[in-house]
């Protein structure tokens, strides 16, 4: 069965930063993309970054590009993302997801950032 | 950047009735697109890839429709667990991977 569990999400002021992990277990990690999705208290979902299987390939949304950045630890089944410069639009449930096919076949129940003074 | 449009925003439906939800694109993404279900404090579920192929375990009354600029995701007959939000996302042209706005199912 495919799992991913987020963590590191909480609260930081702005100007912070967080690192989020994702832990992957039920599949070959180093087999698919992985990618990032956000969701703002009531709004809809917004795709932050993918990475591929190799990190060889990585992409970002322009509304975190420079801030953000994604690795993966293939050895640990580990996704992550370093989040610097926060700001209260960053405030969001993170979820990481699998890819299928180009869709996001499988997602974590979500990590919460809240950017506040 | 592709701009997926989704409608109605909201959509009322009896339980048993059949909900069509639309999704257009602002260029082709041929059958690039993915339907998704969230219900609430969940996390989205995939339903549909590739445009019309159902994702492991999803119902059979769930089906996908569409190329290019228009799609239509059809739920044939609304069960009670059905009423959620829904979102269409194209994954053709990215980055970025972009999502509609979503569509919300609610107990007419």
């Amino acid at each position: 069965e495919v799992q991913l569990l987020e963590s590191g999400g909480g609260l930081v002021q702005p100007g912070g930063s967080l690192r989020l992990s994702c832990v992957a277990s039920g599949f070959t990690f180093s087999n698919y993309v992985m990618r990032w999705v956000r969701q703002a208290p009531g709004k809809g979902l917004e795709w932050v970054s993918a990475i591929d299987g190799g990190a060889r390939s990585i992409s970002y949304a322009d509304s975190v590009k420079g801030r953000f950045t994604v690795s993966r630890d293939n050895s640990k089944n580990t996704l992550y993302l370093q989040m610097n410069s926060l700001s209260a639009d960053d405030t969001a449930i993170y979820y990481c997801a699998k890819d299928l096919n180009g869709g996001n076949g499988h997602w974590g129940q979500g990590t919460l950032v809240t950017v506040s003074s | 950047e592709v701009v997926m449009t989704q409608s109605p925003a909201t959509l009322s439906v009896s339980p048993g009735e059949r909900a069509t939800l639309s999704c257009r694109a602002s260029q082709s993404v041929s059958i690039n697109l993915a339907w998704y279900q969230q219900k609430p404090g969940q996390a989205p579920t995939l339903l549909i890839y590739g445009a019309s192929t159902r994702a492991t375990g999803i119902p059979a009354r769930f089906s996908g429709s569409g190329s290019g600029t228009e799609f239509t995701l059809t739920i044939s007959s609304l069960q009670s667990e059905d009423f959620a939000v829904y979102y269409c996302q194209q994954y053709n042209n990215w980055p970025p991977l972009t999502f509609g706005g979503g569509t919300k199912v609610e107990i007419k």
